[in-house]
C-alpha cells in the first residue's frame, strides 16, 4: 500500500468554525508533512513531523495547529481561519531519518474554502 | 531558500522525447537534485533524484551538468499522461523540499 489518504476531499468553513483535516498512511513512514498550495502556485511546506515530534514549523500562524497522534496519522486543526487561507492542503509522508534523501509520497489534498 | 529556475511552460509532441531544463546555480556540493511532477487535480509525485551522476529509472532520466549548476529531466517518449507541472528542487538531505514555480508541460497528440 503506497497510498496517502486525506479526508475530507473538500471543506467549506466559516471564519469562526473549528475543523480538522486528516491524513493517513500505512507505509511505515516516520516523517509526515503538511503543505499548502494556492491556485496556480507551487506547494509550500508548513510542518514536518519526524517520529511523531514536530521538527519543522515554517512560521505558520497559530490558527493552524498540527497533531501527530501516532506514526500513521497526521491531523491539521483549523480555527479562526481567514478567506486567504483558502487553498489545497496536501499531506505527504516519507521514510524519515536517518534516510532523508527519499521520495515523499503525497496525498490528493483537501480543498479548503473559507467564507 | 534554495532557488531553481525553470521555463514556465513547454510543449512536446506525443511519443517524442522531452528535455526539461533546470538551473540551480546556487547549489552546494552536498545538495541533492529532485524532480517531482503534479498531474492535474492530484498531489505531487516523485519522479527522480540525483547528486552527481546521471540517473535512470522507469519514469525518466536525470542528466546533471558537470558543474552541477544545471540539470535536465528527460522523458524518453512522452505520452498524454505526462502532461503535468514538473518541479525541480534541490536540498541538502533533509525533509524540507522547497518547490519552485515549475514547468507546465503540454503534450500535443
Amino acid at each position: 500500500d503506497t497510498e496517502v489518504t486525506q479526508t475530507p476531499k473538500h471543506l467549506v468553513m466559516g471564519m469562526t468554525n473549528k475543523k480538522s483535516l486528516k491524513c493517513e498512511q500505512h507505509m511505515g513512514h516516520r516523517a509526515m508533512y503538511w503543505y499548502k498550495q494556492k491556485a496556480k502556485k507551487p506547494p509550500e511546506l508548513m510542518f514536518v513531523y519526524s517520529y511523531e515530534k514536530l521538527s519543522i514549523n515554517e512560521s505558520v500562524p497559530s490558527r493552524f495547529s498540527p497533531e501527530c497522534p501516532n506514526s500513521s496519522l497526521l491531523n491539521l486543526h483549523l480555527h479562526a481561519l481567514q478567506p486567504e487561507d483558502s487553498a489545497l492542503y496536501l499531506c505527504a509522508s516519507s521514510q524519515g531519518r536517518p534516510l532523508l534523501v527519499v521520495e515523499q509520497f503525497f496525498g490528493p489534498g483537501t480543498r479548503l474554502t473559507v467564507l | 531558500d534554495a532557488k531553481t529556475t525553470q521555463p514556465n511552460s513547454m510543449e512536446s509532441n506525443e511519443e517524442e522525447p522531452v528535455h526539461l531544463p533546470c538551473n540551480h546555480s546556487t547549489i552546494s556540493g552536498t545538495d541533492y537534485i529532485h524532480w517531482y511532477r503534479q498531474l492535474p487535480s492530484q498531489g505531487p509525485e516523485y519522479v527522480i533524484h540525483g547528486l552527481t551522476s546521471n540517473v535512470n529509472n522507469r519514469m525518466a532520466s536525470l542528466a546533471i551538468a558537470e558543474d552541477r549548476k544545471s540539470s535536465t529531466l528527460i522523458l524518453h517518449r512522452a505520452t498524454l499522461r505526462d502532461a503535468a507541472v514538473y518541479y525541480c528542487i534541490f536540498n541538502f538531505g533533509n525533509e524540507k523540499l522547497t518547490f519552485g514555480t515549475g514547468t507546465r508541460l503540454t503534450i500535443i497528440p
